[in-house]
């Protein structure tokens, strides 16, 4: 089974509105962590947003916010306000386990195009 | 935040030669590396993880003789790709923690690597 899923091979969005992007996830381990990355063409890796299975109260970075549903085991990314910059693949991420050493499993990407 | 590095940036070799990727954690300290490859379109997939002064993980189906890895000290991993063929061509990353209680992944980069 998939650890990480992410539906939406791609997405558009008008600049200005706010755009979901869906992750959900499977895991045994009671503790995880859930992470966003965004890769312009460029190709890095930029860090978003991380979400631990313990928080209590969903993250937000600006203007990136985490969904986290943890009995849905979903975590999805909402982007409020769309720029143009926004545009680029979006990776879902979890790291099992409490080790900080331990390796990150990523989803297939969803790639927003933000429109005028 | 803390900065990854990769050398080379990006490389064209011809095919039955091998190549050598540098890592580097620039203003931190990093026990545990680790590489991915991401084929065009595609998401990134770990290799391997590169633990310094002892032998790194692979993850399975990844031969370990054609993509050896050294991490002979805390700030620096490489990825040496042996006797290179075209479908090694591929996307190398690599990422480390500071191991600091960061959530965080670092990611450097990126290495093109195209195989003629």
């Amino acid at each position: 089974a998939q650890k990480i899923t992410q539906t939406q091979p791609g997405m558009f969005v008008q600049e200005k509105e706010a755009v979901t992007l869906d992750c959900t996830y499977d895991t045994s381990d009671p503790s995880y962590g859930l992470f966003w990355y965004k890769q312009p063409s460029s190709g890095e890796m930029i860090f978003l947003i991380y979400q631990g299975s313990y928080d209590q109260q969903n993250a937000t970075e600006g203007r990136y916010s985490l969904n986290f549903q943890k009995a849905r085991k979903s975590a999805n990314l909402v982007i409020s306000a769309s720029q143009l910059g926004d545009s680029a693949m979006y990776f879902c991420a979890m790291r099992e386990g409490r080790g900080w050493e331990s390796k990150l499993t990523f989803g297939t990407g969803t790639r927003l195009q933000v429109t005028l | 935040g803390a900065v990854v590095s990769q050398h080379p940036s990006w490389v064209i070799c011809k095919s039955g030669t091998s190549v050598k990727i540098e890592c580097r954690s620039l203003d931190f300290q990093a026990t545990t590396m680790f590489w991915y490859r991401q084929f065009p379109k595609q998401s990134l997939m770990l290799m391997a993880t590169s633990n310094e002064g002892s032998k790194a993980t692979y993850e399975q189906g990844v031969e370990k003789d054609k993509f050896l890895i050294n991490h002979a000290s805390l700030t620096l991993s490489t990825l040496t790709v042996t006797s290179a063929h075209p479908e090694d061509s591929s996307f190398y990353i690599c990422s480390a923690n500071t191991g600091l209680g960061d959530n965080e992944q670092f990611f450097g980069p990126g290495t093109r690597l195209t195989v003629l």
